[in-house]
């Protein structure tokens, strides 16, 4: 199975500093997702990307989230002012024709 | 509210048993079932995911879908230590997008 790569692994960022997580897709896929797990909880949705568009996103993606596909190739979550409660691994998942391949992951600590 | 359940375990059997994972869905909706597993820290691996009413095997593992039922379940044979881990179901639903929805995932202990 194709790897898709996050970065960075591990960011540490205090609160109300913007963060942009990166994911590198495997390249021709239409459809990315972003989900978060907090720690000792289940897998969460957050937002859904075909063909470079926002296709549904979750009650948690406020307007502090945003995410781009600014080149074509990676994809970006980015969160303006992070909080305390933003602590979390953030995953983005790459769709494809059996099923769906979770990146590397992305540990976010806001202090 | 669309949910999926999974009993949070932890689930102990001894090495060479068979470990038999349950879960169960909300929606009838839903159409497509995945079971990925999760070592700590690290993130989920597709294990399996079935579509279709009844048994699909893959090696040492063996997803079972009943619709009418609505649950799912993994079966996994002569499970190992290295087989350890927490094990995540998850399903996508009509007008849902293809989004994943996870339950809390099932913690597995192979004892040796």
């Amino acid at each position: 199975e194709p790897e898709v790569t996050q970065t960075p692994s591990h960011q540490v960022t205090q609160m109300g500093q913007e963060v942009i997580l990166r994911c590198v897709p495997i390249s021709n896929h239409l459809y990315f997702y972003w989900y978060r797990q907090i720690l000792g909880q289940k897998v969460e949705f957050l937002v859904s990307f075909y063909n470079n568009e926002i296709s549904e996103k979750s009650e948690i993606f406020d307007d502090q989230f945003s995410v781009e596909r600014p080149d074509g190739s990676n994809f970006t979550l980015k969160i303006r002012s992070t909080k305390l409660e933003d602590s979390a691994m953030y995953f983005c998942l790459d769709r494809f024709l059996y099923g769906y391949t979770f990146g590397s992951g992305t540990r976010l600590t806001v202090v | 509210q669309k949910e999926v359940e999974q009993n949070s375990g932890p689930l102990s059997v001894p090495e060479g048993a068979i470990a038999s994972l349950n879960c169960t869905y909300s929606d009838r909706g839903s159409q497509s079932f995945f079971w990925y597993r999760q070592y700590s820290g690290k993130s989920p691996e597709l294990i399996m995911f079935i579509y279709s009413n009844g048994d699909k095997e893959d090696g040492r593992f063996t997803a079972q879908l009943n619709k009418a039922s609505q649950y799912v379940s993994l079966l996994i044979r002569d499970s190992q230590p290295s087989d350890s881990a927490t094990y995540l179901c998850a399903v996508t639903v009509t007008g849902g997008g293809n989004k994943l929805t996870f339950g809390t995932g099932t913690q597995l202990k192979v004892e040796l």
